[in-house]
């Protein structure tokens, strides 16, 4: 089945530093999500794409849907120690219903204060 | 808005058990998910339904797991016999119409599921 390379697995920073994360696929999406999930919690969205080259801030993030449809990164700048957690990448299709959703394996985030 | 409630939080089982999980989605969502996260397999849609009927239930792991969703308040996802490969947190999700429907796309905080 389809796939979402989401890199990388983890990171270890220091507060204050930027971050930057990305998913690639293999397969055209025609809508990107990001999702934060804390420890004991489910994914919340934060950034959802809709449009090839769209750029999105929500605060100190910032994501991007790639001009070719098959990437998406998200940028977190001046981390705090409330951004540990894991971050997720969401993919859906062309003519996909909601439910082909197709999630990367995640990229887990931790803040050094 | 409460949000996606689902129950319990934790369940602890002894192999060959049945076990139901519950999922109570948010009022007027048309669609509900129900995911498994593992850290080997990451997030992986079991079912979902639109319109309480089951659309796509090819993630349905054998026939051990049954989902229903009697009514647009309610869905259960039934594991009988469960075993320890199950162990896993279990997500419910619901989400409107598209049409915007995916930045309603919300999740519950999950059920964690150990068979022992």
């Amino acid at each position: 089945g389809q796939q979402l390379n989401q890199s990388p697995q983890s990171m270890f920073i220091q507060e204050g530093e930027d971050v930057s994360m990305n998913c690639t696929s293999s397969s055209i999406f025609n809508t990107w999500l990001w999702y934060k999930q804390d420890p004991g919690e489910g994914p919340v969205l934060l950034i959802a794409l809709y449009k090839a080259g769209e750029l999105t801030s929500n605060g100190r993030l910032t994501a991007q849907f790639g001009i070719t449809r098959k990437d998406s990164f998200l940028n977190i700048s001046a981390s705090i120690p409330s951004d540990v957690g894991i971050y997720f990448c969401a993919g859906l299709n062309y003519g996909g219903s909601q439910g082909n959703l197709i999630f990367g394996k995640g990229t887990k985030l931790s803040v050094k204060p | 808005d409460a949000g996606v409630i689902q129950s319990p939080r934790h369940e602890v089982t002894e192999m060959g058990q049945e076990v139901t999980l519950r999922c109570k989605p948010i009022s007027g969502h048309d669609y509900l998910f129900w995911y498994r996260q593992t850290m080997m397999r990451g997030l992986e849609l079991l079912i979902y339904f639109n319109n309480n009927v089951p659309i796509d239930d090819s993630g349905m792991p054998e026939d051990r797991f049954s989902a229903k969703m009697p009514n647009a308040s309610f869905s259960t996802l039934k594991i009988q016999p469960s075993e320890p490969r199950d162990s896993a947190v279990y997500f419910c999700a619901s989400s409107p119409r598209t049409g915007g429907g995916l930045n309603g796309y919300t999740f519950g905080s999950g059920t964690r599921l150990t068979v022992v």
